[in-house]
């Protein structure tokens, strides 16, 4: 079946560590976004990329870094940079540009803890 | 800049309709978005409008107005199973097409 995959489901880093979120999507979208998310908040754009080796910062990229070197893969880096980590993190992705519409699809979301 | 607005929360019975409403501010409008998103789940799309006017899918509808910079979500014949949250979204073709989500309207649904 086609669609998003986000790993791991819940993930637990302590102070100082890097971590990466994975987000692998099989729907051969050429855009693909990461969201976070805080309780009872709404969805903030961190990074998103509309075409494979390219990508722009969202509106709360500081602490994080992304990569997209294959059109299906965009992964998350959570750097110690990161103040306030705790999350929970959202991959998305569409078919193209602002021209194909709004419908973007998620995965099911990684939890992130700093304990 | 762009910004979206809706209400924090809403709370109605089971059988009854409700509507929420968005407003948005966005220099370069594509279409909005309507999403549902149950706790600790991901979004899921509802639906889309990109010109003026009403569509249906079943029990929601979606209304879009351009020139009032509005839009709404209407919900019909509540289910339990309808509480959640629900976000409206818009394209910003001038910030390189990145989506933008409003803070979300949390729906309660009483017996």
């Amino acid at each position: 079946d086609g669609g998003i995959t986000q790993s791991p489901k819940y993930l637990f880093r302590k102070e100082g560590q890097n971590v990466t979120l994975s987000c692998e999507q099989n729907l051969n979208h050429d855009a693909m976004y990461w969201y976070r998310q805080d309780p009872g908040q709404g969805l903030r754009l961190i990074y998103y990329s509309q075409i494979v080796n390219d990508f722009q910062k969202g509106d709360i990229a500081e602490g994080y870094s992304v990569s997209r070197e294959k059109k299906e893969s965009f992964p998350l880096t959570v750097t110690s940079a990161q103040k306030n980590p705790t999350a929970f993190y959202l991959c998305a992705s569409s078919k193209g540009g602002p021209s194909s519409g709004n419908t973007i699809y998620f995965g099911e979301g990684s939890w992130l803890t700093v304990v | 800049g762009q910004s979206l607005e809706q209400p924090s929360e809403v709370t109605a019975v089971e059988g009854a309709i409700v509507q929420i409403n968005c407003t948005y501010q966005t220099s370069g409008f594509y279409g909005l978005s309507w999403y549902q998103q149950h706790d600790g789940g991901a979004p899921t799309f509802l639906s889309y409008n990109a010109l003026d006017g009403l569509e249906e899918t079943g029990r929601f509808s979606s209304f879009l107005s351009r020139s009032d910079s509005y839009g709404y979500l209407l919900l019909q014949e509540l289910q339990m199973k309808d509480s959640a949250s629900y976000f409206c979204a818009v394209r910003d073709r001038n910030q390189g097409g990145k989506l933008i989500f409003g803070q979300g309207t949390e729906l309660s649904v009483k017996p």
